[in-house]
C-alpha cells in the first residue's frame, strides 16, 4: 500500500513557465513533508519542506503547498529553467521516528 | 546544507563475494542514518534504519543476514551486502538528519552496486 503517491511520472515545461508537481498521501499522521530532487546515479537533493501546521511555504523559485483536508501537496517552480530537469521525489515523515517515504518520483523536463 | 559522504560511489563485485558500504557525516552528528534502495526508474525504498549503539531496524522483507548494517559512531554508518547474487545489483543510498526539529534528510551520493 503506497502511502505516498505521485501519479505524474512525468511532467514537460516549456522554459520559463510554471511547473507544478503534485503529490498525494494518505497517512494523516504525517507531520513533515519534503521535496527532493533526483539526477541519475546521484543522492536526492534537497528543495524545500513544510511542516503539517502550514499550508503554504516559499524559498526563491520553489514553493510548497499543502492541503490537509485533501491529503495533497504541491511543488510550483517559477520560472522554471532548463536545469530544474530531473527526477523529483516528494517525501513524508511520520509524527514518531524520523524515516521518510517517498512517492515513485515525477520527471520534469523543462524545454529551452 | 550538511554533507554526507558515501564510498564507493560504485563497485562491481563476483556473485559471493561482500560488499562494505560506508556512509559518513562530515560536519555533523547523526545518531540515526538511514539505507535506501532504488531499482531503475523506481522510488526510493527504506531498507533498515541504522542507530548509533545499537542494531538496526529493518523494513519487513529485507533480509537481516544478507544487509549487514553497523552504527559504530555518530558519523559512520556501513551496509555490507553479503553473499552477493546478481539480483543484488542496485543503486544504494544512505542518509541522516540533523535533527528532529530540521526535518530535512542529507543523501550521499549513491553507491552502484553491480554483482556479476
Amino acid at each position: 500500500d503506497q502511502q505516498v503517491k505521485q501519479n505524474s511520472p512525468s511532467l514537460s515545461v516549456q522554459e520559463g513557465r510554471i511547473s507544478i508537481l503534485n503529490c498525494d498521501y494518505t497517512n494523516s499522521m504525517f507531520d513533515y513533508f519534503l521535496w527532493y530532487k533526483k539526477y541519475p546515479a546521484e543522492g536526492p537533493t534537497f528543495l524545500i519542506s513544510i511542516s503539517s501546521i502550514k499550508d503554504k511555504n516559499e524559498d526563491g523559485r520553489f514553493t510548497v503547498f499543502l492541503n490537509k483536508s485533501a491529503k495533497h501537496l504541491s511543488l510550483h517552480i517559477v520560472p522554471s529553467q532548463p536545469g530544474d530537469s530531473a527526477v523529483y521525489f516528494c517525501a513524508a515523515r511520520g509524527n514518531a521516528g524520523n524515516m521518510l517515504t517517498f512517492g515513485g518520483g515525477t520527471r520534469l523536463m523543462v524545454k529551452p | 546544507g550538511a554533507v554526507v559522504s558515501q564510498h564507493p560511489s560504485w563497485v562491481i563485485c563476483k556473485s559471493g563475494t561482500s560488499v562494505k558500504i560506508e556512509c559518513r557525516s562530515l560536519d555533523f552528528q547523526a545518531t540515526t542514518m538511514f539505507w535506501y534502495r532504488q531499482f531503475p526508474k523506481q522510488s526510493l525504498m527504506l531498507m533498515a534504519t541504522s542507530n548509533e549503539g545499537s542494531k538496526a531496524t529493518y523494513e519487513q522483507g529485507v533480509e537481516k543476514d544478507k544487509f549487514l548494517i553497523n552504527h559504530a559512531s555518530l558519523t559512520l554508518s556501513t551496509l555490507t551486502v553479503t553473499s552477493a547474487h546478481p539480483e543484488d545489483s542496485s543503486f544504494y543510498i544512505c542518509s541522516a538528519i540533523l535533527s528532529r526539529d530540521r526535518g530535512e534528510a542529507f543523501f550521499g551520493q549513491g553507491t552502484r552496486l553491480t554483482v556479476v
